[in-house]
């Protein structure tokens, strides 16, 4: 089955140290998207890309960094700099843009980051 | 600046009735509206969605509304079922974009009673 697979499911970090979170799709979907999510808000989106090494920010994109080496992975990193990152982290895929751009994101099953 | 709303945090229905979930916009270049399904410690699941050139899409127990001049859509959910008790997102893109970015809001809870 095609879908979106992101590990770990929980990841906990000391304070001051990075850690990445990773997210692989076997949708060949050409875009790919991170969100986070906190207590009684939407998603806010961290950064997005649309093509192997190519991404952009997103609203919210201070404190975090990705790669997109491969079509198939859109690892996130957080880094020492994000202030709070303790939140539910989301990973999404989609076919991308121009006339695919009226399709929905299908989401992977999150990763909830705590601070230690 | 939230650009997609959802005024109703929690909503509570009784199983078999109608379940209605509201969605306010601010930005009148968005042209595609999505909402989502989510459980706990689960990503969200894509329900339905409604192109702005449409002001009304069904999907089963599943219908969306869209009234552009009032940037306001709506979900309704007929019969209401056990299963359907989870958090529902609202989501807006605009296609000039071309980057397929969503707007979300910050989502309303469902329970749906016995």
């Amino acid at each position: 089955d095609g879908g979106i697979t992101q590990s770990p499911k929980y990841l906990f970090r000391k304070e001051g140290q990075n850690v990445t979170l990773s997210c692989e799709q076997n949708l060949n979907h050409d875009a790919m998207y991170w969100y986070r999510q906190d207590p009684g808000q939407g998603l806010r989106l961290i950064y997005y890309s649309q093509i192997v090494n190519d991404f952009q920010k997103g609203d919210i994109a201070e404190g975090y960094s990705v790669s997109r080496e491969k079509k198939e992975s859109f690892p996130l990193t957080v880094t020492s700099a994000q202030k709070n990152p303790t939140a539910f982290y989301l990973c999404a895929s989609s076919r991308g843009r121009g006339i695919y751009s009226n399709q929905p994101q299908h989401f992977g099953d999150g990763t909830r980051l705590s601070i230690l | 600046d939230q650009q997609v709303k959802q005024n109703s945090p929690s909503l509570s229905v009784q199983e078999g009735r109608i379940s209605i979930l509201n969605c306010d916009y601010t930005n009148s270049m968005f042209d595609y509206f999505l909402w989502y399904k989510k459980y706990p410690a689960e990503g969200p699941t894509f329900l339905i969605s409604i192109s702005s050139i449409k002001d009304k899409n069904e999907d089963g127990r599943f219908t969306v509304f869209l009234n552009k001049s009032a940037k306001h859509l709506s979900l309704h959910i007929v019969p209401s079922q056990p299963g359907d008790s989870a958090v529902y997102f609202c989501a807006a893109s605009w296609t000039t974009d071309s980057w397929g970015k969503l707007q979300f809001g910050a989502g309303t809870q469902v329970v749906v009673t016995p």
